[in-house]
């Protein structure tokens, strides 16, 4: 079992740059996220999904863009990558979010724009 | 708006000394209270987590105390070690994590 693995480890971006980070998870988990760490905010979440072929928008989705075409896969897009995007980023998964239940998280995603 | 307050941002405490990291929230609809540990260069993983319909949690070396009136929660880390060296965040759960700010902890040999 890999768990949550996310791809690439470390990015560097120039302004307005696109790209793609991708997510996978092998524990046929229904519940996907994606969420953006930044010194001193903890963590906040940016887009979440509920299932295959589902998305919505989280705390601060503005800039991103997700799709869910396989439930074993989330991918996080920007489109034109500004300055205020530079941060680590996370994709975690989930079985449930009733009761006691637990996120599992990848490694991250250090991406610079500059 | 920040749903979940957390203190303090670093605390440095001596090996076999207890760790506090004290958390408030806003939103009533919480019903979970998962604690999350960080180390450097790793995601996030779940530590312990407690309920609103009790006041204590052990785990270990780990408590939780929560008081549900004042809308304070806290975890205590007895006989801190300095493998317990990382990153702790609060979260508060209505169907989606909601963080605190998170607090760096340092445990000195």
């Amino acid at each position: 079992n890999a768990g949550v693995t996310q791809t690439p480890k470390f990015r560097v971006l120039k302004t307005g740059q696109s790209m793609t980070l991708l997510c996978a998870q092998d524990m046929n988990h229904e519940y996907m996220y994606w969420y953006r760490q930044d010194p001193g905010m903890g963590l906040r979440l940016i887009h979440y999904s509920v299932g295959e072929g589902t998305t919505a928008k989280g705390e601060v989705p503005d800039g991103y863009n997700v799709s869910r075409l396989k439930k074993q896969n989330f991918l996080l897009g920007l489109e034109s990558a500004a300055p205020s995007q530079t941060s680590v980023y996370f994709c975690a998964s989930s079985h449930t979010v009733e009761g006691s239940y637990e996120q599992y998280f990848g490694p991250g995603t250090r991406l610079t724009v500059t | 708006q920040q749903q979940v307050k957390q203190s303090p941002q670093s605390l440095i405490v001596q090996k076999g000394g207890i760790s506090i990291i004290n958390c408030a929230y806003e939103n009533t609809a919480f019903d979970y209270f998962p604690w999350y540990q960080q180390f450097p260069g790793k995601g996030p993983a779940l530590l312990i987590a407690i309920r609103p319909d009790v006041s204590e949690k052990k785990e270990g070396r780990f408590t939780i105390s929560f008081n549900k009136s004042a809308k304070q929660f806290s975890l205590h880390i007895m006989d801190s070690q300095p493998g317990d060296s990382a990153t702790y965040f609060c979260t508060g759960s209505a169907r989606q994590l909601t963080f605190g700010s998170g607090t760096q902890l340092t445990v000195l040999p």
